[in-house]
């Protein structure tokens, strides 16, 4: 079954930091592309980060830049995002994403998320 | 920064109803488009991928249409696990964004 698992939210104060993790399984994570998103309480979606395959190109939202830091481990199948000077505008869910790409003249979607990790900024 | 603007914010229709939801793109994004149904407490599921190819398991009512700036997701007859909220998402540049959901609920 292919699944993604999101660990390491939790409740921090402002200005503390926060690594997320996300595990995935049941396919080749090293082919794939992956994202971070997030969803702040009652609100929409909001793309945080993204990462390629061989964490060549990286790309992060204004409002994350310089303060959260995205990685991959392709050996242990896992993603990361190392959050840092954490504010009370990042409490939100974060969910980590699969992207399909874009493939010939197609663009895939974001086809398997994770159930999400909840990070609280609060003192 | 290209902004999506989804329509209406909200939606109210009876099961077995058709549903037709709007995203309007402020340039273009050639079919770089997603759509997500995102079910409370649930992580989204992407629905169309491509403005109009329907992902792995999606069902037949859910059409997707569009290209450039104007894009449109149709239910064709409603189910009542269809009531969540959706989502369009561009990848034609970066930064990824998405529009701000359109709500369909149980009239």
């Amino acid at each position: 079954e292919v699944q993604l698992v999101e660990s390491g939210g939790g409740l921090v104060q402002p200005g503390g930091s926060l690594r997320l993790s996300c595990a995935a399984s049941g396919f080749t994570f090293s082919s794939y592309s992956m994202n971070w998103v997030r969803q702040a309480p009652g609100k929409g979606l909001e793309w945080v980060s993204y990462i390629s395959s061989g964490s060549s190109t990286i790309y992060y939202a204004d409002s994350v830049k310089g303060r959260f830091t995205i990685s991959r481990d392709n050996a242990k199948n896992s993603l990361y995002l190392q959050m840092n000077s954490l504010r009370a505008e990042d409490t939100a869910v974060y969910y980590c994403a699969r992207d399909g790409g874009i493939k010939g003249y197609y663009y895939y979607g974001m086809d398997v998320w994770g159930q999400g990790t909840t990070v609280t900024v609060s003192s | 920064e290209i902004v999506l603007t989804q329509s209406p914010a909200t939606l109210s229709l009876s099961p077995g109803e058709r549903a037709t939801l709007s995203c309007r793109a402020s340039q273009s994004v050639s079919s770089y488009l997603a759509w997500y149904q995102q079910k409370p407490g649930q992580a989204p599921r992407l629905l169309i991928y491509d403005a109009s190819n329907r992902a792995t398991g999606i069902p037949a009512r859910f059409s997707g249409s569009g290209s450039g700036t104007d894009f449109t997701l149709t239910i064709s007859s409603l189910e009542p696990e269809d009531f969540a909220v959706y989502y369009c998402q561009q990848r034609s540049s970066w930064p990824l964004t998405f529009g701000q959901g359109t709500r369909l609920e149980i009239k």
